[in-house]
């Protein structure tokens, strides 16, 4: 089974510092998202990429934030100057280009992020 | 902005007993997903809905995409120690735009 794959899976860093979470997309899917999910909260949506670039984002993708496909199997999230309340666990995730039974997403399993 | 509720909230149950549980919108949602999280772990997908009143089953698993369009409710049968987890729906409005999630329902199962 394909999976999306997330390093590392645990990141505490300090306040202010810049992080940079990784992931590997399932290879033949086009689409790249990253979510987050504060502790016992839902999951909540920051960014799609598609064609190299973003096609949607959340009001919590802010300027601290950014997306990049370095070469052809990344997706990375760099924050740039990590807040407190930047701590959570985020998620990327992939889907091919389909409809029907293949549409929903896939997901990693998350790095999990300590700002301290 | 579009908004998912999901009830209820958090569930403890027998095994062997079935589940019920369903999510709900002040919007139309064109696609439904259910997703199951276990602990330390990413979603993973269930069941996806794509047409108003279509039900679809997985294992044991069985979904419905109500009619209205604003909601979907998801059943488990005969339910299993493994059951346990947080169930999220996720919406989406038209084809291609992001998925909102529901805050989900936790699901505890008692031997």
């Amino acid at each position: 089974e394909p999976e999306v794959t997330q390093t590392p899976s645990h990141q505490v860093t300090q306040m202010g510092q810049e992080v940079i979470l990784r992931c590997v997309p399932i290879s033949n899917h086009l689409y790249f998202y990253w979510y987050r999910q504060i502790l016992g909260q839902k999951v909540e949506f920051l960014v799609s990429f598609y064609n190299n670039e973003i096609s949607e984002k959340s009001e919590i993708f802010d300027d601290q934030f950014s997306v990049e496909r370095p070469d052809g199997s990344n997706f990375t999230l760099k924050i740039r100057s990590t807040k407190l309340e930047d701590s959570a666990m985020y998620f990327c995730a992939s889907r091919n280009a389909g409809t029907g039974a293949n549409y929903g997403y896939t997901f990693g399993s998350g790095t999990r992020l300590t700002v301290v | 902005g579009q908004q998912l509720n999901q009830s209820p909230q958090s569930m403890f149950i027998q095994e062997g007993e079935d589940v019920s549980m369903n999510c709900t919108s002040s919007s139309i949602f064109n696609t439904w997903l259910w997703y199951k999280q276990e602990p330390g772990e990413g979603p993973v997908l269930l069941i996806a809905l794509y047409k108003a009143g279509e039900l679809t089953s997985n294992g044991r698993l069985t979904a419905q995409f109500g009619i209205t369009r604003k909601d979907s409710f998801l059943n488990i049968s005969a339910s299993i120690p493994s059951d346990v987890g947080i169930y999220f729906c996720a919406g989406q409005y038209d084809y291609g735009q992001n998925f909102v999630f529901g805050p989900g329902t936790r699901l505890s199962v008692l031997p």
